[in-house]
C-alpha cells in the first residue's frame, strides 16, 4: 500500500452541478478524514469515521455536503448543487490508533466552481 | 475548544538554522504534530511528539513542553526546498485541528 490515494486529483464544475470524490485511505487504517482548505488557511476538518461510521461532523459541513464509508474501506464526499465558495482543496487523511499518532493525508482533490 | 498560535511568516538564508514556535490549548492532549506542506499540496508528515524534550530526525528536530502548551520545530542547513508552510497540530481526542501554519521563504 502506498499510502492514502483521493481521485480526482482536479475537478472543474459549473455552479450547481453535483461533484463526488472518492477517497481510498491506508488499507488497515480504521479512520478516516476530510478537511478543506483554502488558500492561505490550514486545512479545515469537516467529518471523519472510524469504520463504516460517521463519528463527527464539522458546523462548517452544510446539508449539501454528505459523505459515506459504506463498507469501512473508501470514503466518498459528495457536494450538491456547487457554489463558487466551495472551490478548495479537499483532503483526505487515514489513522489507526484513536491518538492518531500515524496521520497521513492524500495528495487532495481541487475543486474549483465557475 | 482548541487554539493554535504560529507566526504566519518566517525568512531565514540558505544554511542557516530557523525555528517555527507554536503555541496551543486543547483539551485531552495526546501529542503533537508538524506537517510541511508545499503549495498546492497535501500536507506530508515530519514529526509527532508525545513526551517532553527535543526528538531529532535529520535536519528537523521537534521540541515539546506539555505543561507549557508550547513547542517548536528546528530546521537546520536550510534549503530552498525548504521553503514551504509548517502546520503545527494538537492531537486530542478529536480529530486534527490546524491552524493556518507558517510560511517559510527560504531565500539565497
Amino acid at each position: 500500500d502506498t499510502g492514502v490515494s483521493q481521485d480526482p486529483r482536479h475537478k472543474i464544475t459549473k455552479r450547481g452541478q453535483n461533484v463526488t470524490f472518492r477517497c481510498d485511505p491506508i488499507s488497515e487504517h480504521n479512520r478516516l478524514y476530510w478537511y478543506r482548505q483554502t488558500l492561505g488557511q490550514g486545512p479545515e476538518f469537516l467529518t471523519y469515521f472510524q469504520n463504516e461510521a460517521q463519528l463527527e461532523k464539522s458546523r462548517l459541513l452544510s446539508d449539501r455536503f454528505s459523505a459515506e464509508r459504506p463498507k469501512g474501506s473508501f470514503s466518498t464526499l459528495e457536494i450538491q448543487r456547487t457554489e463558487q465558495g466551495d472551490s478548495a482543496m479537499y483532503l483526505c487523511a487515514s489513522s489507526l490508533a484513536s491518538t492518531g499518532a500515524d496521520t497521513f493525508f492524500g495528495p487532495g482533490t481541487r475543486l474549483t466552481v465557475l | 475548544g482548541q487554539n493554535i498560535d504560529q507566526p504566519t511568516e518566517m525568512t531565514a538564508t540558505e544554511g542557516a538554522i530557523v525555528q517555527i514556535n507554536c503555541t496551543y490549548q486543547t483539551s485531552g492532549f495526546n501529542g503533537l504534530f508538524w506537517y510541511q506542506q508545499h503549495a498546492g499540496e497535501a500536507p506530508t508528515f515530519l514529526s509527532y511528539n508525545v513526551l517532553d524534550g527535543l526528538e531529532e530526525k535529520g535536519r528537523f528536530s521537534s521540541f515539546l513542553s506539555r505543561s507549557k502548551g508550547y513547542s517548536y520545530l528546528l530546521l537546520k542547513e536550510l534549503q530552498m526546498k525548504d521553503s514551504a508552510s509548517y502546520l503545527c497540530a494538537p492531537s486530542g481526542n478529536t480529530p486534527l485541528v490546524f491552524g493556518k501554519g507558517t510560511r517559510l521563504s527560504v531565500i539565497a
